[in-house]
């Protein structure tokens, strides 16, 4: 089984962009699609990325997302950061048997 | 619309057992694979186990040691877990989720139900 790996937490001023990386301990991050979750307090999971780069309808495209082999990594990309933004973002990827959770990066906008 | 609804969760002891059902509707059950995932207070996603469209194939996570079990009614459009010999680490918010097979990802989720494991 492979292990996702993200930052504990990142922050940033509003209007500014800030990307939120997930690095793959084994095997190669383009073999199985990555998703972005956003989590606010006492909410459920939403999806804002999927298939590495796809926006679900009613997304911002202030957010993006993209794989990097060279680093084995995926990014979630947040533009023109607003207060709203402010969650706990989680990547996700899978195996044969196995969905996977980066543990989760908590977003602050300042 | 896509309704997933968690319910059994609550306060249970350690050693205990406690079954969690997932109501679906909306969309046709019965072609979707579907899991569980769960939450630690203050803690991250955590995937448990999924269920096949037809029950066929089911995987579980290594850290649950094969406690819980999961299974699905598709006549009643409904998700189950069981879980058994539960321990106070197994407190969490047990969520219910759709999987998409193309895409490999969860794009709808339940509320939640809350399970407390403490004596």
């Amino acid at each position: 089984n492979f292990m996702l790996t993200q930052p504990h937490s990142v922050s940033e001023s509003p209007g500014k962009t800030v990307t939120i990386s997930c690095t793959r301990s084994s095997g190669s991050i383009a073999s199985n699609y990555v998703q972005w979750y956003q989590q606010r307090p006492g909410s459920s999971p939403t999806t804002v990325i999927y298939e590495d780069n796809q926006r679900p309808s009613g997304v911002p495209d202030r957010f993006s997302g993209s794989i990097d082999s060279s680093s084995n990594s995926a990014s979630l990309t947040i533009s023109g950061l607003k207060a709203e933004d402010e969650a706990d973002y989680y990547c996700q990827s899978y195996d044969t048997n196995n969905r996977v959770f980066g543990g989760g990066t908590k977003l602050t906008v300042l | 619309e896509v309704h997933l609804v968690e319910s059994g969760g609550g306060l249970v002891k350690p050693g205990g057992s406690l079954r969690l059902s997932c109501a679906a509707s909306g969309f046709t059950f019965s072609t979707y694979s579907m899991d569980w995932v769960r939450q630690a207070p203050g803690k991250g996603l955590e995937w448990v186990s999924s269920i096949s469209r037809t029950s066929l194939y089911i995987y579980q996570a290594d850290s649950l040691e094969g406690r819980f079990t999961v299974s699905r009614d598709n006549a009643k459009n409904s998700l189950y877990l069981q879980m058994n010999s539960l321990r106070v680490e197994d407190t969490a918010i047990y969520y219910c989720a759709r999987w998409s097979s193309s895409s490999g990802s969860f794009h709808y989720w339940g509320q939640g139900t809350l399970v407390t494991v403490s004596s």
